[in-house]
């Protein structure tokens, strides 16, 4: 069964503009979450979502935001960059249930942006 | 809240040492998860072993072995007979039963093996 797939892999920004990453799931997996990793503040959890609907949101800026499509994939987006967004951005996904609850996450390779 | 405590920033040992890793917990929730990931130069967070807090019972799986103590809200990892492969960043992390899927990482543990 193929991992989970993120892309792009690498990405360079200016302040001020917006960029979207992708995420897709392993097959059967419904429910996408992301991280952001940065050395200061280390992996934090930026928002979950299960059946295209937003279930858990961590403590970020309304800047950053997501989705999640029919078939699983998400994406997530970040408007008006600042430097301190650049970072490692991880998506994961897992088996978790309508009903909520915990599964273990798989994560992808990153997306490592870079904002100048 | 949730918090997980890896106070062992960076580690080196020689190959074949033995190494624990310490990972401290905190938690209200009566049920909770506890897992391990580890990650290498490339970035990616690989998955090594989820506990539930229900579960005390130890686990060794080749040259990993985890000892969960509920008592001391800890979850350590040890490698026996490290090897240079083992060199990465390795995580713990929580999640409860009221927080779903949003998983609480420690601050992680950089391990060098040297030949």
């Amino acid at each position: 069964k193929a991992g989970v797939t993120q892309t792009p892999r690498y990405l360079i920004k200016t302040r001020g503009q917006q960029v979207t990453l992708s995420c897709s799931p392993i097959s059967g997996h419904r429910s996408v979450s992301w991280y952001q990793q940065t050395p200061g503040q280390g992996l934090q959890f930026l928002f979950e979502y299960f059946s295209e609907t937003q279930r858990n949101k961590g403590n970020f800026p309304g800047r950053f935001s997501g989705r999640q499509f029919s078939n699983s994939r998400s994406e997530m987006n970040v408007s008006t960059l600042e430097l301190g967004d650049s970072a490692l951005y991880l998506c994961a996904s897992s088996l978790a249930t309508l009903a909520g609850g915990t599964d273990t996450q798989y994560f992808g390779p990153g997306t490592r942006l870079t904002v100048l | 809240a949730q918090k997980v405590t890896q106070a062992q920033t960076e580690i080196s040992v020689v190959e074949k040492e033995d190494v624990t890793l310490d990972c401290v917990y905190e938690t209200r929730d009566t049920t909770y998860y506890l897992f391990w990931y580890k990650q290498p130069p490339s970035g990616e967070l690989v998955f090594l072993i989820r506990r539930n807090s229900f579960d005390e019972q130890n686990e060794i799986s080749g040259r990993y072995s985890w000892n969960f103590q509920k008592s001391t809200s800890s979850f350590n990892f040890t490698i026996t007979a490290s090897q240079v492969v083992d060199s990465a960043v390795y995580f713990c992390a929580l999640s409860g039963v009221n927080t779903g899927n949003q998983f609480y990482f420690g601050t992680g543990t950089s391990l060098t093996v040297i030949p």
